[in-house]
Parts: structure tokens; sequence; C-alpha cells
């Protein structure tokens, strides 16, 4: 069955980076995109961007694609996400998702992973 | 920036039908997509391409999409239906995702 497994919880200080990891199993790794989404407590989900696996192209909101960077390593099913010069505001629960659809009709997420709370704080 | 409006909160008694509205301007062009979020969870597709249910999903919801506006419709809402949906779609120039700000649903 389909399963995408994150890494854990993390703490970090503002201005530091962090990196979640996205572990697929379950497909054929680079026949979908991987998308990752973030949701601040008490907030609807927010999307943060995608990466497209079997040539790397990324697509990022513009709100975070001066800081955040995507990357996958298909040699282990793995996506990755960056995001630098963490802010208070950069606290979430941050989930990945397969993605899949196309440019025309528009691109949706199937499976999630469990999700990787980053707490930002002094 | 491209924004999906939904009203924040829908209340039905248990069976009743619930419908949760989504309106967006690109809508006419791209498919809509319903989440469901129960607390502490993440979410889960309920609906893809404007009306298909994913396998798994109840029968008792069903969507549909006119125009600008798409609708969640849960026919005879359950208790276990009460949870946070989110209508979901691409913008039409960038191909950027966008959630709409969610739909709370209560059934009691």
């Amino acid at each position: 069955q389909v399963q995408l497994v994150q890494s854990g919880a993390e703490v970090k200080n503002p201005g530091a980076s962090v990196k979640v990891s996205c572990q697929a199993s379950g497909y054929t790794f680079n026949h979908y995109g991987i998308t990752w989404v973030r949701q601040a407590p008490g907030q609807g989900p927010d999307w943060m961007g995608w990466i497209t696996t079997y040539n790397g192209n990324t697509n990022y909101a513009q709100e975070v694609q001066d800081r955040v960077t995507m990357t996958t390593d298909t040699s282990t099913s793995t996506a990755y996400m960056e995001v630098r010069s963490l802010r208070s505001d950069d606290t979430a629960v941050y989930y990945c998702a397969r993605r899949r659809g196309t440019d025309s009709d528009g691109y949706y997420f199937d499976y999630w992973g469990q999700g990787t709370l980053v707490t930002v704080s002094s | 920036s491209y924004e999906l409006t939904q009203p924040p909160s829908v209340s039905v008694s248990p069976g009743q039908t619930a419908r949760i509205t989504c309106s967006g301007d690109a809508l006419p062009k791209k498919y809509a997509y319903w989440y469901q979020q129960r607390s502490g969870q993440a979410p889960v597709l309920v609906i893809y391409e404007d009306s298909k249910r994913p396998s798994g999903i109840p029968e008792r919801f069903s969507a549909s999409s006119s125009g600008t506006v798409a609708t969640l419709i849960i026919s005879g809402a359950q208790v276990e239906d009460e949870a946070d949906y989110y209508c979901y779609s691409t913008d039409s120039s960038r191909n950027h995702g966008v959630f709409g700000g969610g739909t709370k649903l209560t059934v009691l």
C-alpha cells in the first residue's frame, strides 16, 4: 500500500534552517510528484510547492520561494524540504503528499504523510 | 493572489443533508477537490476532479461544480462526519495550489 513516512518533530531557533524528509513506498516514486503543505496551529493548510520527481523541476508558492528548497533522492524514494531563515510564523505541521493530475486540469494530492511538527522558538 | 472562499461553518442534524460551497474565479477551468480533516490528523481526499469519489469514501459524499462555485454534499450526515472540510484547486496562470479557508461541519 502507498505510504509516506516523514521525519520526526523539530525545534529550531529563529534564523536557523530545518530539513524535513518524506520516504515513499508502495508505488514507483518517479511516476508521481511530491507536494509540501504546511498548517499553522488552528489554521487551514497552505500549499508550499511541489517537485516533479523524475526531473527535479520545482514550483514554489510566492510567499516562501526565497527560503524553501525541495529536492528528491530517487535512489531511496525520499523527498526533502528545507526551510531557511526560520521565523516564529513558520511554526506549523509540515505535510508531504503524493501529487497527481496534469498542468491543464490541475494537480491534487491523494496520499499524505503523517506530518512533521516544526516549532520555531527562542 | 488566487483565493477560494468557503463559509466558516455549517451545522446540520444527523440524517440531514449538509452542503458546503467553495467559490473561485478559476473553477470553470480547473477541477475542484475536497479534503476532510479531523482534529490532529492529515487531510483525507473525499472528492476529486469536481465530483469523483475515491475508493473507500462513503457514497453519502458527493459534489458538483458549476461556473465559479463548487459544492460538497453530504447526504444523511452522520456524527462521524464532523470535521473541517477544505476545498482545493489550482490557479489558472502559474499552476499554484490553493486551499479554501475551510468549513467546520457540526453534526448534532
